[in-house]
């Protein structure tokens, strides 16, 4: 069963890029058919999700981020990635990447918490 | 967009009862894009159902989804200890995307 691990700095300055990766296992991100996202969920609250990538160029992102997200693919590392720019506290949260398909999440990662602070 | 609402926020109940959880859209859901989730503390997201009343892969079939339009209900029809979670409803549209509810957080009485 595929297995995705997120990684990236815990602490993010304001102002700066928040960019994570997701490492994806026993699976290929290139593979067609499935939608790989980046959700999050702010410390005690409930998930938002960010946005996906699929057939590895194709994203789709939550409108109210779409501005500052962007989600890419590296098929020679089998990893995809989010950029989040111009970050700020209200960015702190728990980070996931997950896979599934265009209408649901199957499986998550562990998730990482970043936390965005001077 | 549409709007998620889960009810109630806490359930309390014992082992063995039956649990009600509700999910009302502010519009109706189109093609029955309708998922359930379970997360217990410090873990991700559990996928439980999906479509509706499609149950994930290894999940006990005492989880039971229902409903159509914009009233949604997932049923736990005798809890186990290990059911104790917080639970949350998604769906999906075209704009913006996945969104989920609040959640309602099944607690011990």
């Amino acid at each position: 069963q595929v297995q995705l691990q997120e990684s990236g700095p815990g602490l993010v300055k304001p102002s700066q890029t928040l960019s994570l990766t997701c490492t994806v296992s026993d699976d290929s991100v290139s593979s067609g058919g499935y939608y790989w996202s980046w959700i999050r969920q702010h410390p005690g609250k409930g998930l938002e999700w960010i946005g996906y990538i699929y057939y590895s160029e194709y994203t789709y992102y939550n409108p109210s981020l779409k501005s500052r997200v962007s989600i890419s693919v590296d098929t020679s590392k089998n990893q995809f990635s989010l950029k989040l720019t111009s970050a700020t506290a209200a960015d702190t949260a728990v980070y996931y990447c997950a896979r599934g398909t265009d209408y649901m999440v199957a499986y998550w990662g562990r998730g990482i918490m970043v936390t965005v602070s001077s | 967009e549409i709007v998620l609402t889960q009810s109630p926020g806490t359930l309390s109940l014992s082992p063995g009862e039956r649990a009600t959880l509700s999910c009302r859209a502010s519009q109706s859901v189109g093609n029955n894009y309708l998922a359930w989730y379970q997360q217990k503390p410090g873990q991700a997201p559990r996928l439980l159902m999906y479509g509706v009343s499609r149950r994930a892969t290894g999940i006990p079939d005492r989880f039971s989804g229902s409903g159509s339009g914009t009233d949604f209900t997932l049923t736990i029809s005798r809890l186990e200890p290990e059911d104790f979670a917080v639970y949350y409803c998604q769906q999906y549209d075209s704009s913006p995307g996945l969104t989920f509810g609040g959640g309602t957080k099944v607690e011990i009485k």
